[in-house]
């Protein structure tokens, strides 16, 4: 069974820009959440979408957005890319979202450095 | 809302020993779970244990095991006949059943396995 599959590994963009970050779960999933990790921060909670509804969301400003699928793969878009959302992504996904006495399984994350 | 503390942000144990990782939590929930995850270089978070809230036992995985004192908010991680192989980065992290996938992570413990 493939894992998490995060696309891109790497990205470089410019302040004032935008990016779209996918992630594909694992077969069968249907919950797939979002986290921020930055050296300053740690890991912060983003978002989780659970069969194409955002379910949960943490404190982030509107600029990040996400959505899902009908084959549960996400995507997470920041718009209006500032110096400060340079971190690496990492997404995990899950059968029914961590409700149960289930795991969730990361992939290896998205590094976005912004300049 | 819940917060996670590691005080150890470095840690280093030889090859065979054992070595023992701290974490405390706060939270007024009573239905939680807690977790140890691992952060190798390639960045994937892989779990390492997890303990529900409910059992008084504490869980095993081989050689990792968990002290978990519920009154006293504690929950922390023994690395019996450590390996170079658990050189990485460990996150103690909670999750209120209530939000499902909404982990909350402590700032990590970077750990070296030495020769």
């Amino acid at each position: 069974k493939a894992g998490v599959t995060q696309t891109p590994r790497y990205l470089i963009k410019t302040r004032g820009q935008q990016v779209t970050l996918s992630c594909s779960p694992i077969s069968g999933h249907r919950s797939v959440s979002w986290y921020q990790q930055t050296p300053g921060q740690g890991l912060q909670f983003l978002f989780e979408y659970f069969s194409e509804t955002q379910r949960n969301k943490g404190n982030f400003p509107g600029r990040f957005s996400g959505r899902q699928f009908s084959n549960s793969r996400s995507e997470m878009n920041v718009s209006t890319l500032e110096l400060g959302d340079s971190a690496l992504y990492l997404c995990a996904s899950s059968f029914a979202g961590g409700r149960t006495n289930e795991k969730l399984f990361f992939g290896s994350g998205t590094q976005l450095s912004v300049l | 809302a819940q917060t996670v503390t590691q005080s150890q942000p470095e840690m280093s144990v030889q090859e065979a020993e054992t070595v023992t990782l701290s974490c405390t939590y706060d939270t007024s929930e009573n239905n939680y779970y807690l977790f140890w995850y691992k952060q190798p270089p390639s960045r994937q978070m892989i779990l390492v244990i997890r303990q529900e809230a409910y059992k008084q036992q504490n869980a095993t995985e081989n050689r990792f095991s968990v002290n978990f004192q519920k009154a006293a908010k504690s929950f922390s991680l023994k690395i019996s006949d450590s390996q170079l192989g658990d050189t990485a980065m460990y996150f103690c992290a909670f999750l209120n059943t209530g939000t499902a996938s909404k982990l909350t992570f402590g700032t990590g413990t970077r750990l070296q396995v030495t020769l």
